[in-house]
């Protein structure tokens, strides 16, 4: 079985651009969460997914937004971009809301974001 | 809301050498424990968890145990290799009001593992 894919891989934007980036779950997967993972901040919960719908949200300004697709398959955009924006972004997939604590969370390697 | 502390690194130790990292949390609830382990440019694996107080979570040769009375969830291996050197995450599950999920973690600990 796939493991969760996320593309692109590496992508560098400028100041005040936007940028979508993807991610695809392992299949049969219905939840998929976000996670931004910086140096100074370590890793923090963007949004999760779940059905389409976003279940929970984490403390980021509203240019972080996200959707996911009926095949499960998820978007996360930043528009408006800026120089603290430049972090790993991880997508991390799981069978369905039993709660973690029942499930494992699988990752993905990461979109690499630099802002300049 | 809550959170992790784990220990500061970077960890550096000789092959067969034995682990310690620690990790404590604050919570209000009853959370789920867990380690994750991310090697050089891939994302994180899970590497074991415990759901409950005195749980022991164990994978690999490591193990880590659920101390509800001193909120600790502390990482240990008694015979450490190269293959191991990579950065190691402890985490908890916090619940939404909406009753999801979602992992709250430490800052990580970068382990070297020297032959």
């Amino acid at each position: 079985k796939a493991g969760v894919t996320q593309t692109p891989r590496y992508l560098i934007k400028t100041r005040g651009q936007q940028v979508t980036l993807s991610c695809s779950p392992i299949s049969g997967h219905r939840s998929v969460s976000w996670y931004q993972q910086t140096p100074g901040q370590g890793l923090q919960f963007l949004f999760e997914y779940f059905s389409e719908t976003q279940r929970n949200k984490g403390n980021f300004p509203g240019r972080f937004s996200g959707r996911q697709f009926s095949n499960s398959r998820s978007e996360m955009n930043v528009s408006t971009l800026e120089l603290g924006d430049s972090a790993l972004y991880l997508c991390a997939s799981s069978l369905n809301p039993l709660g973690l604590s029942q499930e494992t969370q699988y990752f993905g390697p990461g979109t690499r974001l630099l802002v300049l | 809301g809550d959170s992790v502390t784990q220990m500061e690194g970077p960890v550096t130790l000789s092959e067969e050498a034995f682990l310690t990292i620690n990790c404590t949390y604050t919570a209000t609830g009853y959370p789920s424990l867990f380690w994750y382990v991310q090697y050089p440019g891939e994302g994180l694996q899970l590497l074991l968890k415990a759901t409950k107080a005195d749980d022991k979570g164990s994978n690999k040769g490591f193990e880590a145990t659920y101390r509800k009375e001193t909120t600790s969830f502390h990482l240990e291996k008694g015979s450490v290799q190269v293959s191991d050197s990579a950065v190691y995450f402890c985490a908890l599950t916090e619940k939404s009001q909406g009753g999801s999920e979602k992992l709250v973690f430490g800052k990580g600990t970068k382990l070297t593992v020297n032959p």
